[in-house]
Parts: C-alpha cells; sequence; structure tokens
C-alpha cells in the first residue's frame, strides 16, 4: 500500500519568493510521484511526475520537484511566486503495474501582493 | 484537441433522490476513471475502466453506486438513492492505456459538484 503526506494545508509567499510544498511518500516498491495542480472550480493539471528517470523533475509554470529517496520526499518548489500561483496542489503517488494513484489531502498556495 | 468532458456542472438533489453524472473522455483514451473528492481532501478513486471493462472497482460502494461505459468512450456514474454524504466533486479522468505504460498521466475533467439536501 502507498500514501502521501503533505505537511501544511495552508501556504502563504509573498510574490517573488520562494515557493516550496512539502510532499512525503511511503511506498514498497519504488513509486511513481506526481505534483497536480488544482484551480477554483476546475478539475486537476498535471504539474509535473517522476517515473525513475532524473531525480530532479521540471515541470510547467517554472515549477520543480526533486526525488529524495533517503527522505522518501518529494517536495515542489518555485523560484519566483507569482499570483496565478495561487490555487490548490496535490501530491499523488503511483506504483508501478498499478493505475490507481492515492492523493494527498493539498495545500492550498496564497500568494501575497 | 478537447480535454475530458463533464456534465452536468453543478447538480442539487434533494436525499434519495437519484442523479447521474457523464463524462466523455479525450478521444483515444482508453482508459477512463471516476473520483470522488470531498471538501478539503485529495481524490479517491471509485472505479477504473480499461475500454469497456471495469477493471477496479473495490472503492465504489455498490449498494447505491453503478456505473457504465458502453462502447469503451463515455461513460456515466450513478447514485440511487443520493445520501446528505454524497456530497462531493465527481471528478472524471482518463489516459491513453495504462497496459503500454504504467501510471501513464491521467487527464481530468472539471468535475461535478453534487450537494445533496
Amino acid at each position: 500500500a502507498q500514501s502521501v503526506t503533505q505537511l501544511g494545508s495552508h501556504v502563504s509567499v509573498s510574490e517573488g519568493a520562494l515557493v516550496l510544498l512539502r510532499c512525503n511518500y511511503s511506498s514498497s516498491v519504488p513509486p511513481y510521484l506526481f505534483w497536480y495542480v488544482q484551480y477554483p472550480n476546475q478539475g486537476l493539471q498535471l504539474l509535473l511526475k517522476y517515473t525513475s528517470a532524473a531525480t530532479l523533475v521540471k515541470g510547467i509554470n517554472g515549477f520543480e520537484a526533486e526525488f529524495k529517496k533517503s527522505e522518501t520526499s518529494f517536495h515542489l518548489t518555485k523560484p519566483s511566486a507569482h499570483m496565478s500561483d495561487a490555487a490548490e496542489y496535490f501530491c499523488a503517488v503511483g506504483v508501478f503495474g498499478n493505475e490507481k494513484l492515492t492523493f494527498g489531502t493539498g495545500t492550498r498556495l496564497t500568494i501575497i501582493p | 484537441e478537447a480535454g475530458v468532458v463533464q456534465s452536468p456542472r453543478y447538480k442539487i438533489i434533494e436525499k434519495k433522490q437519484p442523479v447521474a453524472f457523464w463524462c466523455n473522455p479525450i478521444s483515444g483514451h482508453n482508459t477512463l476513471y471516476w473520483y470522488r473528492q470531498n471538501l478539503g481532501q485529495g481524490p479517491e478513486l471509485l472505479i477504473r475502466y480499461e475500454n469497456e471493462e471495469a477493471v477496479d472497482d473495490s472503492q465504489l460502494p455498490k449498494d447505491r453506486f453503478s456505473a457504465e461505459r458502453l462502447k469503451g468512450v463515455d461513460s456515466t456514474l450513478k447514485i440511487q438513492p443520493a445520501e446528505l454524504g454524497d456530497s462531493a466533486v465527481y471528478l472524471c479522468a482518463s489516459s491513453l492505456d495504462s497496459r503500454q505504460e504504467s501510471t501513464d498521466t491521467q487527464y481530468f475533467g472539471p468535475g461535478t459538484r453534487l450537494t445533496v439536501l
């Protein structure tokens, strides 16, 4: 079985500041890891995914995440926050051969002007 | 290219009434998923289809929920009768073919927000 823990249900950063959203996973086998973003009244949009290739994964909108096996983490970062980044972010874990994704409870990102 | 289409976007019903949600996946996508997202939570898988076959329905409450995917394209999720606790956003997602690439990217629709009074 796999699980995801997102630390911090709400994160606020100033416009132009570093964005760091934390995700820790648990999996008995090598995981596939995902970050999705959800804007109000919309579905989830894939930001990036890790599938056992490079540990540093670059995604859309300037976001990136680093897979750290020793820390069982897959934190999402962006060097400079923009107002348009305000949304809910979900980390998810999947397992090879299993299409079932397990999502975290989400982190709501607020950008302070 | 059109994304995943869902309808209706919003539905308000009284408890014990039936309700149905419709999903049209991205053209060519063989795998279709229905998720339920409760307020303040992440999505939880209800059922997964490979073409017209339901390959994972272990989380679907079968006493009141049913789903079908006739001809392996569109899908309908039904609740009968609805209960207060069914209030949530019901998300549909699709992916190319899970048999070709494990954990293939899932593309989500905008969801149907259900309110049961």
